[in-house]
């Protein structure tokens, strides 16, 4: 079965520095989003991304991330100047058509830790 | 942003019994509820999923019942089985939205 992959795996990066979070979604998804989660808390929206564009973004994707799709496969997350507080499990997801009748299906996650 | 809730964060089953998983939700906009299955370390799964237009979607052991009038969703699972010891969460979405919403997770343990 087709799934979403994720690199890396676990992410170590000092305070300041920039980070770029790789996905590869599913070949015929369209929608592409990202997600995270901080130890303990809930699965918290970031971006979702369509047609080369955002379609959505949440008060936590402020101006420090962005996203890309730099060809046709990779879905990318960069955070500029990471802080402590972007430690957490970033998760990025991919559906076939928007919202209603399909499921997102969800890469294993990249672990970032900021020291 | 609390338009899906769990509220209770763990459950624990005896193996073979029914284990039942609730969610309350609070925009009458969405039309689309999913189940989430999530082991450490890996992404949330996905487990099933129901359309307002139905109140009952069934998949092997795995039900989930809408309750519209009352914005509730529920998951199911019979009988319970170890391997089915996780986190579950509970998504919502609709025609006008572009994300998922998500609760806040329910950790079962299905004892042996």
């Amino acid at each position: 079965e087709p799934e979403v992959t994720q690199t890396p795996s676990h992410q170590v990066t000092q305070m300041g520095q920039e980070v770029i979070l790789r996905c590869v979604p599913i070949s015929n998804h369209l929608y592409f989003y990202w997600y995270r989660q901080i130890l303990g808390q809930k699965v918290e929206f970031l971006v979702s991304f369509y047609n080369n564009e955002i379609s959505e973004k949440s008060e936590i994707f402020d101006d420090q991330f962005s996203v890309e799709r730099p060809d046709g496969s990779n879905f990318t997350l960069k955070i500029r100047s990471t802080k402590l507080e972007d430690s957490a499990m970033y998760f990025c997801a991919s559906s076939e058509t928007k919202g209603v009748g399909q499921p997102q299906h969800f890469g294993d996650g990249t672990r970032l830790s900021i020291l | 942003d609390q338009q899906v809730k769990q509220n209770s964060p763990s459950l624990s089953v005896q193996e073979g019994r029914i284990s039942i998983l609730n969610c309350d939700y609070t925009n009458s906009m969405f039309d689309y509820f999913l189940w989430y299955k999530k082991y450490p370390a890996e992404g949330p799964t996905f487990l099933i999923s129901i359309s307002s237009i139905k109140d009952k979607n069934e998949d092997g052991r795995f039900t989930v019942f809408l309750n519209k009038s009352a914005k509730h969703l529920s998951l199911h699972i019979v009988p319970s089985q170890p391997g089915d010891s996780a986190v579950y969460f509970c998504a919502a979405t609709g025609y006008n939205f572009n994300k998922f919403y998500f609760g806040s997770g329910t950790k079962l343990n299905v004892k042996p």
